[in-house]
């Protein structure tokens, strides 16, 4: 089976860091996504990680350990359009590209 | 990033009525699409895999004659809700896997359609 798990909601203020924590429990593991959705609108991409250890993106890092099943989406230098949700996604095997969703994490950026 | 469209963006429909979804990859050739559904303040639950040339293969629960997918061509795929009924409004949004040219493994989602019935 699939269980991913995330908080539901965050706030942080602008101009700080902000973690969020996935954990998955899944039958296998081929790759982990994180997406950003805001309200009404289609996920966009925001980082992939297979591997253990940390990728940077501008911004935005994420962080994958695969022994503790556990990722970690790292944003700093809030912004007020950062407001959004932020979605876990665990690619299933033996598939590279079917994935399974958590909840998502609603981030409510304050000033 | 590779472009994906869908088609309509939003659609109010009566109970009873059948409703199709285009999903277009724009700028690159996809074997293979996905068909998600979202509720609201839920997670997208993918519904079914579309492949081009052949049947798409059904998630547990998703009844395949309700959800009648055809993947015509490498760049469209379409999603038929049959005989809506209004537990079936949602918004549905489609996605496809672009790779090479340094976008491995990087799946991109169309903007997705709200099914309203009434």
């Amino acid at each position: 089976g699939q269980n991913i798990d995330q908080p539901t909601e965050m706030t942080a203020t602008e101009g700080a860091i902000v973690q969020i924590n996935c954990t998955y429990q899944t039958s296998g593991f081929n790759g982990l996504f994180w997406y950003q959705q805001h309200a009404g609108e289609a996920p966009t991409f925001l980082s992939y990680n297979v591997l253990d250890g940390l990728e940077e993106k501008g911004r935005f890092s994420s962080f994958l350990s695969r022994s503790k099943g556990y990722s970690y989406l790292l944003l700093k230098e809030l912004q007020m359009k950062d407001s959004a949700s932020y979605l876990c996604a665990v690619i299933r095997p033996p598939s590279y590209q079917k994935v399974t969703f958590g909840i998502g994490t609603k981030l409510q950026v304050i000033p | 990033g590779a472009v994906v469209s869908q088609h309509p963006s939003r659609v109010i429909c009566k109970s009873g009525t059948s409703v199709k979804i285009e999903c277009r990859s724009l700028d690159f050739q996809a074997t293979t699409m996905f068909w998600y559904r979202q509720f609201p303040k839920q997670s997208l639950m993918l519904m079914a895999t579309s492949n081009e040339g052949s049947k798409a293969t059904y998630e547990q629960g998703v009844e395949k004659d309700k959800f009648l997918i055809n993947h015509a061509s490498l760049t469209l795929s379409t999603l038929t809700v049959t005989s809506a009924h209004p537990e079936d409004s949602s918004f549905y949004i489609c996605s496809a896997y672009a790779s090479g040219g340094g976008r491995h493994n990087e799946q991109f989602f169309g903007p997705g359609t709200r099914l309203t019935v009434l």
